[in-house]
């Protein structure tokens, strides 16, 4: 069972550049989301999508884009990064339930 | 604006005894509430949960109290264990926002043995 997939688990970009973090789902879940993860702040919800071709902001969206064209994949793409975003990212693929089940995360610096 | 906090940044108890959660929310649309467990480098991962029709979900050695009154609900583990010592989220959801999860800043909590 993968569950919830990240990739990369670590990276390390320059101010201005652009990457995109990927994440997969196996569990057939409508609804993913990621998140950020910084010191005494929890998890805030960058983006979110509750299906394929449906996506909305969450409380800290700019700086982000994220496009949701299957069931399995829910990426994440910096456009420029800043230094004000390196933090620990994950992805979640969410249950009818409420539950949602989170990937390993990606740990991100920008220098 | 923070509308779950947990006021605790961190909580030691000894291997055996009672370890006690706390969070408190602000907003009266929460009607689900989450416990989630974060050990180093990985995800967190789900632990307990109860919707705000109830007082009181078990499971095993964690039980999740709700006040909704003092919009406050506690996650009690007993007995704790070495292995419990980790980063705690509360999370509380609204059908009325879509169910998204609003987190908590974590506590973290040591179990000495």
């Amino acid at each position: 069972n993968a569950g919830v997939t990240q990739t990369p688990k670590f990276q390390v970009l320059k101010t201005g550049q652009s990457m995109t973090l990927q994440c997969a789902q196996d569990m057939n879940h409508e609804y993913m989301s990621w998140y950020r993860q910084d010191p005494g702040m929890g998890l805030r919800l960058i983006h979110y999508s509750v299906g394929a071709g449906i996506t909305d902001q969450g409380e800290v969206p700019n700086g982000y884009n994220v496009s949701r064209s299957t069931t399995e994949d829910f990426p994440l793409r910096l456009l420029s990064a800043a230094p004000s975003q390196t933090s620990v990212y994950f992805c979640a693929s969410h249950d009818p339930g409420h539950r949602a089940f989170f990937g390993q995360g990606t740990r991100l610096t920008v220098v | 604006d923070q509308q779950v906090k947990q006021n605790s940044p961190s909580l030691s108890v000894q291997e055996g005894r009672i370890s006690i959660l706390n969070c408190d929310y602000t907003n009266s649309m929460f009607d689900y509430f989450l416990w989630y467990k974060k050990y180093p480098a990985e995800g967190p991962t789900f632990l307990i949960s109860i919707s705000s029709i109830k007082d009181k979900n078990e499971d095993g050695r964690f039980t999740v109290f709700l006040n909704k009154s003092a919009k406050h609900l506690s996650l009690h583990i007993v007995p704790s264990q070495p292995g419990d010592s980790a980063v705690y989220f509360c999370a509380a959801s609204a059908a009325e926002y879509g169910n998204k999860l609003v987190f908590g800043a974590g506590t973290i909590l040591r179990v000495k043995s």
